[in-house]
Order: C-alpha cells, then sequence, then structure tokens
C-alpha cells in the first residue's frame, strides 16, 4: 500500500514565524501536490512537482513556496504565517500520467495548522 | 459555474442506499474518482471509472458515468453508520493531468 506521511497532525505556530510542512511518501511516485481544505471550499491546489526540483503553481500559490529536493520528499513553506492561513494542509502523490490518463492520488493524513 | 459540482448534504437513514451526484465539464478520456474522507482523516481513494464505461460496481458501491450529460453518481447500497463521512467526487478540468475536487457531499446516516 502507498504510504503518504505527513511530519504533523496538528501544528500550532505565530503571526510572522516561517513554517514548514513536510510530506513523504513511499512509492517512488514522480508526482506530489500540497492541498489546502477549508470547510466550503473542497480541496484547493497549492503547489505541485513531476519530478525533484521542480514546482508548478496551483491555484492558490500566494504567500506559499515548496521544495522538492529529493523524490520522496515535498515540503510546503509559509514564509510569513498569517492568520489567514489556518487550515488543514493535505499532501499527496500519484505515478505519471499514464496512456488511460490521470493516475489516482494518495492522500496524507493532514495537518491542521493554526496560526494565531 | 465551477468546474465539478456536488451538493453538500445528503441524510439517508441506515440500511436505505445513498446515491451522490456530481457533474462536471471536461470531456477529456480519463478517469474520474471518488473519495471518502472521515472525522480528522485524509482522503481515501474509495473507487474510480474510466471514462468509457458506464458502470462499475464494487461490493456495496456503484458508480455510474453519463458521458454526454457529463454526470458522475456513487450509489451506496445498504448505507452504515460507517459511511457517514464528505465524499469527494474527481474529474478531469481544463485539460489538465490534475483532477479537480468537487467541494464534497457530506452523508449523514442516521438509525
Amino acid at each position: 500500500d502507498v504510504k503518504v506521511t505527513q511530519s504533523s497532525r496538528y501544528l500550532v505556530k505565530r503571526t510572522g514565524e516561517k513554517v514548514f510542512l513536510e510530506c513523504v511518501q513511499d512509492m517512488d511516485h514522480e508526482n506530489m501536490f500540497w492541498y489546502r481544505q477549508d470547510p466550503g471550499l473542497g480541496l484547493r491546489l497549492i503547489y505541485f512537482s513531476y519530478d525533484v526540483k521542480m514546482k508548478e503553481k496551483g491555484d492558490i500559490p500566494e504567500g506559499y513556496s515548496v521544495s522538492r529536493e529529493k523524490k520522496e520528499r515535498f515540503s510546503l513553506i509559509l514564509e510569513s504565517a498569517s492568520t489567514n492561513q489556518t487550515s488543514m494542509y493535505l499532501c499527496a502523490s500519484s505515478s505519471p500520467r499514464g496512456r488511460g490518463g490521470n493516475q489516482p492520488q494518495h492522500f496524507g493524513d493532514g495537518t491542521r495548522l493554526s496560526i494565531l | 459555474g465551477e468546474d465539478v459540482e456536488q451538493s453538500l448534504f445528503l441524510s439517508v437513514r441506515e440500511g436505505d442506499s445513498s446515491v451522490i451526484n456530481c457533474t462536471y465539464t471536461d470531456s477529456s478520456s480519463t478517469y474520474l474518482y471518488w473519495y471518502k474522507q472521515e472525522p480528522g482523516a485524509g482522503l481515501q481513494l474509495l473507487t474510480y471509472i474510466f471514462s468509457n464505461m458506464d458502470m462499475k460496481q464494487d461490493q456495496r458501491l456503484t458508480v455510474l458515468l453519463n458521458k454526454k450529460d457529463k454526470h458522475l453518481s456513487l450509489r451506496i447500497a445498504d448505507t452504515q453508520t460507517g459511511d457517514s463521512a464528505i465524499y469527494f467526487c474527481a474529474a478531469p478540468s481544463g485539460g489538465s493531468y490534475i483532477p479537480t475536487f468537487g467541494r464534497g457531499t457530506s452523508l449523514i446516516v442516521h438509525p
């Protein structure tokens, strides 16, 4: 079974802090994703990566950056945390697009981040 | 409108069937997915269907796809309290290989 592990289930930080959220997958997947989930808004894509050192902006990249130095690890960085970044953050990974189309994403358990 | 739409809530009685609906706009040939999210957890892949199929059955789950109307549904037979969760539809959007998620349907199962 695919295992996507997020380093923290719950995190509390202060406004202005630099925050790192870590995600590791063990299935040698090329693609990795960061989403945030807010009530009534569903999942919104922040950033994704299709290879080591490659990154692409998603729908809401403002205030975030990412790092992919190794294939199995994808980090989300909040450069200067603000209260409106309080949310549930979900990491996912997937295989590259095959002949059949997009491959299923496998999710971690999420990190519930509170910015005070 | 949004690229992938779902109703936000569904309430059913234990033992009844649940039907969760999803509409989408992109007609790309690819997979469409249903995910389940239990409280405090991430999303779990529930089932999927390829866009050239009409139906897929997996135990209590039946996925129906109407490609012409771009309508996807998930039927859960004999719904149990353990089925209470948020169900997300994921479908293609804007030609991207990354699926777009609907806002999720909260399924509430009561005795």
